[in-house]
């Protein structure tokens, strides 16, 4: 069975810092990997996703995640932070061959101005 | 396009009252989820279709809960008799292809009385 960790519920950052938020994933075979925002009383919005090639992907909003095969991570960064930027972020896993996407638990990201 | 639309955005029932959610995927997606979030369980894959087939339902926590999808343009998702543990945010996604990322509604915040 696929399933995503996220360990940590809150990452709490100062505006202009670098931000990571952390994601390790389990699956058989070769995943596809995806991370999510949710803004409040909203839904999901994509930001960007993993299937093959280059293990740094670029997403939106200036976003970056890196697939690291060995440890099973596909962290999420972003070089500079906004206050904007403050919002639920999800990692989710598919597996090659499979429909059914797995999200994290979710984690909480405080950018303080 | 208009993305993912849900109906209705809230809805307050009564205990042991029938409510029908409802969900208008993004035209030309052939994979539509349901998912169901909540504080304590975050996100909750319910029921997936793949060509207006439901693929997997193991997620439908019981008997309870039904889902239909009809055609490729709606589906529903019915609780009967509606419980105030079912309160929660019910989100429907939908998905053009295998490997691409999946597109979600605004959800319906259901409150159970």
């Amino acid at each position: 069975a696929q399933s995503v960790a996220q360990p940590e519920d809150q990452v709490n950052v100062a505006e202009g810092n670098p931000l990571t938020v952390k994601c390790t994933y389990s699956v058989s075979g070769n995943p596809y990997l995806f991370w999510y925002v949710q803004y409040p009383n909203r839904g999901l919005q994509f930001l960007l996703k993993y299937i093959t090639g280059d293990n740094l992907v670029k997403g939106s909003y200036g976003f970056e995640a890196e697939f690291n095969k060995s440890q099973t991570s596909f962290h999420l960064k972003k070089p500079s932070a906004l206050v904007s930027d403050s919002a639920l972020y999800f990692c989710a896993v598919r597996a090659t061959g499979f429909q059914k996407l797995v999200f994290g638990t979710g984690t909480r990201l405080l950018v303080s101005p | 396009d208009a993305g993912v639309i849900q109906s209705p955005r809230h809805e307050v029932t009564e205990m042991g009252q029938e409510v029908t959610l409802r969900c208008k995927p993004i035209s030309g997606h052939n994979s539509l989820f349901w998912y169901r979030q909540t504080m304590m369980r975050g996100l909750e894959l319910l029921i997936y279709f793949n060509n207006n087939v439901p693929i997997d339902d193991s997620g439908m926590p019981e008997d309870r809960f039904s889902a239909k999808m009809p055609n490729a343009s709606f589906s529903t998702l019915k609780i009967q008799p509606s419980e105030p543990r079912d309160s929660a945010v019910y989100f429907c996604a939908s998905r053009p292809d295998r490997a691409a990322e999946a597109f979600f509604g605004q959800g319906t915040r259901l409150t159970v009385v």
